[in-house]
């Protein structure tokens, strides 16, 4: 596709359980960015991929949450044994040329989640 | 101390009047770029402008321009000629070379423009 994709797009899961988010970056786009929004807030970075190397996980809130990117494309976000605290919307980002400063990042249309 | 301060958290126009939207920033790294945003209630996030901080010259991108204070550490965002479709929320954003590249973002203004 044309923008980066993620599903699904609403995921209401109750305590405990654990969920799994996706993103479909925009094509040969080598950076990978996850991003968390709560409500009325601004965005807090949670992880970064690069390519091949290892990734940035200094936003990651707590070993509840996890990601992979698998074959430098698609990638997921798991929670495990979900905390009311976690309900947010779930942002991804990719962008064309990693390491330049200049590069957008282009975001996908979030993933809500609701932990009941 | 936060890197990215948006102090107006709310802020109203009239239609095709101009609006400057605040951003401040913090960071000792020579080496960065200046992003806003903008997000509208259908919860999309849409890159409008960039401004590097090595660039001379203040960045336009149609009505919007951002007005790069270096020496003040401040990006003002100005919206030109305002439409009803400008009403939306606006993050100011960061990324510096020795950051990981990573964006980091401010709490964002709430922009309502008025007939």
């Amino acid at each position: 596709g044309a923008g980066v994709s993620q599903s699904p797009s609403n995921k209401v899961t109750e305590k405990g359980k654990d969920v799994e988010l996706r993103c479909d970056p925009i094509s040969g786009h080598t950076a990978l960015y996850w991003y968390r929004q709560s409500l009325g807030q601004g965005l807090e970075f949670l992880i970064y991929f690069q390519g091949n190397s290892a990734p940035d996980k200094s936003g990651l809130p707590s070993d509840r949450f996890s990601a992979e990117r698998t074959g430098g494309s698609v990638s997921t976000l798991t929670i495990q044994r979900t905390q009311q605290e976690d309900s947010a919307v779930y942002l991804c980002a990719s962008s064309s040329r990693a390491g330049m400063s200049d590069s957008p990042l282009h975001f996908g249309n979030g993933t809500r989640l609701t932990v009941t | 101390a936060q890197k990215i301060t948006q102090t107006q958290p709310g802020m109203f126009v009239q239609e095709k009047e101009a609006v400057t939207l605040d951003c401040t920033y913090d960071t000792s790294d020579p080496s960065y770029g200046l992003f806003w945003y903008k997000q509208p209630s259908s919860g999309e996030m849409i890159f409008l402008i960039y401004q590097g901080s090595y660039d001379q010259q203040n960045a336009t991108e149609g009505r919007y321009s951002l007005n790069f204070q270096k020496a003040r550490k401040s990006a003002n965002l100005v919206i030109s000629a305002s439409q009803l479709g400008d009403s939306a929320m606006y993050f100011c954003a960061m990324r510096e070379e020795g950051g990981g590249n990573k964006l980091t973002f401010g709490t964002g203004t709430q922009l309502k423009v008025e007939l």
